[in-house]
């Protein structure tokens, strides 16, 4: 079975800076998406960056960036130039390609200090 | 494209009634998700949908929860009789054929008493 762990419970970031959170999986598939999602205080879930298992090329979406190392099933996240609109728990998941079945970290509260 | 869509937003019930939760998925996504948010267990599947028919309710707690979806665009979640550990946020997702992203309403937060 899958597993998806989050290390950190909790984050601060300082506006502006940049700040990495964690994120390793266990699988014995080979192909295989991760995401981050973001879940503000409004709760609503919010894609954030998506990275297919079989790209090599760490997926990038504006200010966001992951450091996806195959070998040893990890993903982080990077938020550079943080703002305080990012304060909100980060999930991590994983999907076996052809289950659509989404597994999740138990997240990362990121506070963003001003 | 409105996203998806649940109601209600908020519910609070009595210990015993029944609870019905709505969801519609976006227009043309043939997949529907029920997820479950606590504290404790955090995010947890219940139940999924392809083209209306359920795939994989695994993750549904107990005999009192149900879950249909009569059509494409309505999936309803129904827990009867209701009980205070049932209190949670409750998400509906869903996603399209050639898609891998789930796109998630905005929940409906249960507080049985």
């Amino acid at each position: 079975a899958q597993t998806v762990t989050q290390s950190q419970p909790e984050m601060s970031v300082q506006e502006a800076e940049t700040v990495t959170l964690s994120c390793t999986y266990d699988t014995s598939e080979n192909n295989y998406y991760l995401f981050w999602y973001k879940q503000p205080p409004s709760r609503q879930m919010i894609l954030v960056i998506r990275q297919e298992a079989y790209k090599q090329q760490n997926a990038t979406e504006n200010r966001f960036s992951v450091n996806f190392q195959k070998a040893a099933k990890s993903f982080s996240l990077k938020i550079s130039d943080s703002q305080l609109g990012d304060t909100a728990m980060y999930f991590c998941a994983f999907m076996k390609m052809g289950t659509d079945k989404l597994i999740f970290g138990t997240g990362t509260r990121l506070q963003v200090f001003p | 494209d409105a996203g998806v869509i649940q109601s209600p937003r908020h519910e609070v019930t009595e210990m015993g009634q029944e609870v019905t939760l709505r969801c519609k998925p976006i227009s043309g996504h043939d997949y529907l998700f029920w997820y479950r948010q606590t504290m404790m267990r955090g995010l947890e599947l219940l139940i999924y949908f392809n083209n209306n028919v359920p795939i994989d309710d695994s993750g549904m707690p107990e005999d009192r929860f149900s879950a249909k979806m009569p059509n494409a665009s309505f999936s309803t979640l129904k827990i009867q009789p209701s009980e205070p550990r049932d209190s949670a946020v409750y998400f509906c997702a869903s996603i399209g054929v050639w898609g891998a992203e789930q796109y998630f309403g905005p929940g409906t937060r249960l507080t049985v008493t």
